[in-house]
C-alpha cells in the first residue's frame, strides 16, 4: 500500500463547477500537507499549504485536512479552463530534514 | 528570470551511456533536491542537499550520482544507463529543509534511454 493515494482521474468538468480533488494517507506523523498544481510539461507549484487539521482558503481555492480519517481535499470553485492540469497532494512529518511524499496526481480538465 | 533551471531540457540516449543533468537556483536557498517523476506522473524524492551536504538520500541505485560544487547549484550524473530510468527528472529548492519551506521546482528534464 501507497503512503499517500490519489485518485489519477481523469476528471473532466464543465466551466463552472466546483471540483473536488482528494487524497488519503497512512502516515499518521505527516502534520504538512500540500496541493501542488502540475501543466502539462511543466514543474509543479505550490498551490496551498496547511498544517494539521483544519481548512485554509485563498480566492476560489480550499483545502482541507481531516487527521482522524487521514483525509485531504482540495476544492476548486467556479473552475476556469486555465485550472486543466494535474493535482497532486503532498504531506511530510514535522521536523527538518524530512522527506515530502507526493501523491499520484489527479489529472482535471475544464471544458469550457 | 528563471528561479530554478534545469539542462538539457531533453536529453536521448543509448543504454549503458553515462549522462549529466545540471541545476541551478538564483532563488538563495540552502536546500536543493532531485525528483524523479515516472510514466504515471509518480513524484518521487530520490536526493536533498542543505548547504552542499546530502542529508536525504533515497533508495536509488549507486549509478546516480548527485554533487553540488556550491549551494546554488545540483547536479546528477547517471552511469551505465537503463530503460527503467526513463524518466522526467525535477530539480528543487527551498529555503531550507523546514517545516513551512515552499520547494520550488524547476521545469524538468526528459531523459529517454532507448
Amino acid at each position: 500500500q501507497k503512503e499517500v493515494e490519489q485518485d489519477p482521474g481523469p476528471l473532466s468538468v464543465p466551466e463552472g463547477a466546483i471540483v473536488s480533488l482528494n487524497c488519503t494517507y497512512s502516515n499518521s506523523a505527516f502534520q504538512y500537507f500540500m496541493w501542488y498544481r502540475q501543466y502539462s510539461r511543466k514543474g509543479p507549484e505550490l498551490l496551498m499549504y496547511t498544517y494539521s487539521s483544519g481548512n485554509k482558503e485563498d480566492g476560489r481555492f480550499t483545502a482541507q485536512v481531516d487527521k482522524s480519517s487521514k483525509y485531504i481535499s482540495l476544492f476548486i470553485r467556479d473552475s476556469q479552463p486555465s485550472d486543466s492540469a494535474t493535482y497532486l497532494c503532498a504531506m511530510r512529518p514535522s521536523g527538518g530534514y524530512q522527506k515530502v511524499t507526493f501523491g499520484t496526481g489527479t489529472k482535471l480538465q475544464v471544458i469550457p | 528570470d528563471t528561479a530554478v533551471s534545469q539542462t538539457p531540457k531533453y536529453l536521448v540516449t543509448q543504454m549503458g551511456n553515462d549522462k549529466s543533468i545540471k541545476c541551478e537556483q538564483n532563488l538563495g536557498h540552502d536546500t536543493m533536491y532531485w525528483y524523479k517523476q515516472d510514466s504515471k506522473k509518480f513524484l518521487k524524492i530520490m536526493f536533498s542537499y542543505n548547504n552542499k551536504e546530502l542529508i536525504i538520500n533515497e533508495t536509488v541505485p549507486n549509478r546516480f550520482s548527485p554533487k553540488s560544487p556550491d549551494k546554488a547549484h545540483l547536479n546528477l550524473h547517471i552511469n551505465s544507463l537503463e530503460l527503467g530510468d526513463s524518466a522526467v527528472y525535477f530539480c528543487a529548492s527551498s529555503q531550507a529543509a523546514r517545516d513551512t519551506d515552499t520547494q520550488y521546482f524547476g521545469p524538468g528534464t526528459r531523459l529517454t534511454v532507448l
